[in-house]
């Protein structure tokens, strides 16, 4: 049971457009969500976060937008460098709980 | 050192062998967990500890698999009797705090192959 899907495994942008990264979850009781980005032989790097009382999150070029009615949320990165080719992968948490529910990630290729 | 680090980097088991992962987290943090990766999956909970006490095992696969973290620092992971679905990347991860909300620091894994 994949509570947390992101299904584009792959995803290619040109540097200086935005990208936009997907993520649908089914569990309404996720109050928590965060992105994760995965270089090549690296463990994830904490990227941005947004709580279920917020619809919105901005942090410099990286923006997360929260939709609870639809169970969806997405990151957009404005603009994509280069340096933003990773795998990005959001995962949800429960009130008080003690681990995150990962997708299963997608690689973003911006090419110069 | 700065980050998590993790060793080995890379273990090759054969089938039926044992194998201990180490994990040391970033000083002073509270919390520790450890979570799998298939290749092309997201990482899958196994384990959290708070200071020594492992306060959730609920994602630990089978009973073959054991974590400790006697002195509320390093942490080891045990597989015992290794196959070949075993065969994945074993993060861990530690926060300052109690909290999940805490963003998760972690280490580069390490790679177990079971052949």
């Amino acid at each position: 049971d994949q509570q947390v899907k992101q299904n584009s495994p792959s995803l290619s942008v040109q540097e200086g457009r935005i990208s936009i990264l997907n993520c649908d979850y089914t569990n309404s009781m996720f109050d928590y969500f965060l992105w994760y980005k995965k270089y090549p032989a690296e463990g994830p790097t904490f990227l941005i976060s947004i709580s279920s009382i917020k619809d919105k999150n901005e942090d410099g070029r990286f923006t997360v937008f929260l939709n609870k009615s639809a169970k969806h949320l997405s990151l957009h990165i404005v603009p994509s460098q280069p340096g933003d080719s990773a795998v990005y992968f959001c995962a949800a948490s429960l009130p008080s709980g003690s681990r995150l529910t990962f997708g299963e990630g997608t690689q973003l290729t911006v090419n110069p | 050192g700065a980050g998590v680090s993790q060793s080995p980097r890379y273990k090759v088991a054969k089938r039926g062998q044992d194998v201990a992962l180490r994990c040391d987290p970033i000083s002073g943090h509270v919390s520790l967990f450890w979570y799998q990766q298939a290749l092309g999956q997201g990482p899958e909970f196994l384990t959290y500890f708070q200071n020594e006490a492992q306060l959730d095992k609920s994602g630990l696969p089978s009973d073959r698999f054991f974590a400790e973290r006697p002195e509320g620092s390093v942490s080891t992971l045990k597989i015992q009797r290794t196959q070949q679905e075993d065969s994945a990347v074993y993060l861990c991860a530690s926060s300052r705090n109690r909290g999940l909300n805490e963003k998760l620091f972690f280490g580069s894994g390490t790679q177990l192959s079971v052949l």
